[in-house]
């Protein structure tokens, strides 16, 4: 099985702060994502990339960066903390890009930011 | 652009009693089409998926999901719901190779299920 690992489970952060959430898959998938989730709002796209160094916006990039110098892992970077970014954040992988296999997701970060 | 609806933000059933929770979805071409289910404070797991072939797709712990193309619907049923059931589903959907390139997916809100004992 796919194993995505998300390093924190929960994280609490100073307004201001530079704050690193990790993602480590062990399946060598071409396709990363990263997703935050808030109640009633479902599950919105931040960033993804498709290959080392190669990087796509999503819905809601803004406040928001990302890093992957190496296939397995896909780095979530938020420059400067702010109390709205409060949120769940879920990491997913896809193996290529017509896989039939769908998505795998790791078990989130619950990052607050006070 | 992709989109998916959940028009319920909340479902209660009786155990025992059929579930059937609902989702509409757009797509420019032939949709990819997920369920996926969350407990709290955990991450999403796959409950099934529908690509191509039967309508009706048999996924984890006794769900099923019809896909209507003419209704553009993909609802996830369950002939006797569980208490266990209880949590938050979403919906999701990609476009497919015929016409898009998007590798994303895009998500429904989420629809809360409650099975009541």
């Amino acid at each position: 099985d796919v194993k995505v690992t998300q390093s924190s489970r929960y994280l609490v952060k100073r307004t201001g702060e530079k704050v690193f959430l990790e993602c480590v898959q062990d399946m060598d998938h071409e396709n990363m994502f990263w997703y935050r989730q808030d109640p009633g709002l479902g599950l919105r796209l931040i960033y993804f990339s498709y290959d080392v160094k190669m990087k796509e916006k999503g819905d809601i990039p803004e406040g928001y960066s990302v890093s992957r110098e190496k296939k397995e892992r896909f780095s979530l970077i938020l420059e400067s903390a702010s109390t709205n970014q409060t949120s769940m954040y879920l990491c997913a992988t896809l193996a290529y890009k017509w896989s039939n296999y769908g998505y795998t997701f790791g078990s989130g970060t619950r990052l607050t930011v006070v | 652009a992709q989109s998916v609806a959940q028009p319920e933000d909340q479902v209660n059933v009786a155990e025992g009693n059929p579930l059937t929770v609902k989702c509409t979805y757009s797509v420019s071409g032939n949709p990819y089409l997920f369920w996926y289910v969350q407990y709290p404070n955990r991450g999403l797991q796959f409950l099934l998926k529908y690509i191509t072939g039967d309508n009706l797709v048999k996924g984890s712990y006794g769900f099923e999901a019809e896909f209507n193309k003419s209704q553009t619907s993909f609802h996830l049923k369950k002939p006797s719901a569980l208490v266990s059931d209880s949590a938050l589903y979403f919906c999701a959907v990609r476009d497919g190779p015929s016409s898009g390139s998007a590798r994303q997916l895009t998500f429904g809100s989420g629809t809360q299920l409650t099975v009541l004992p």
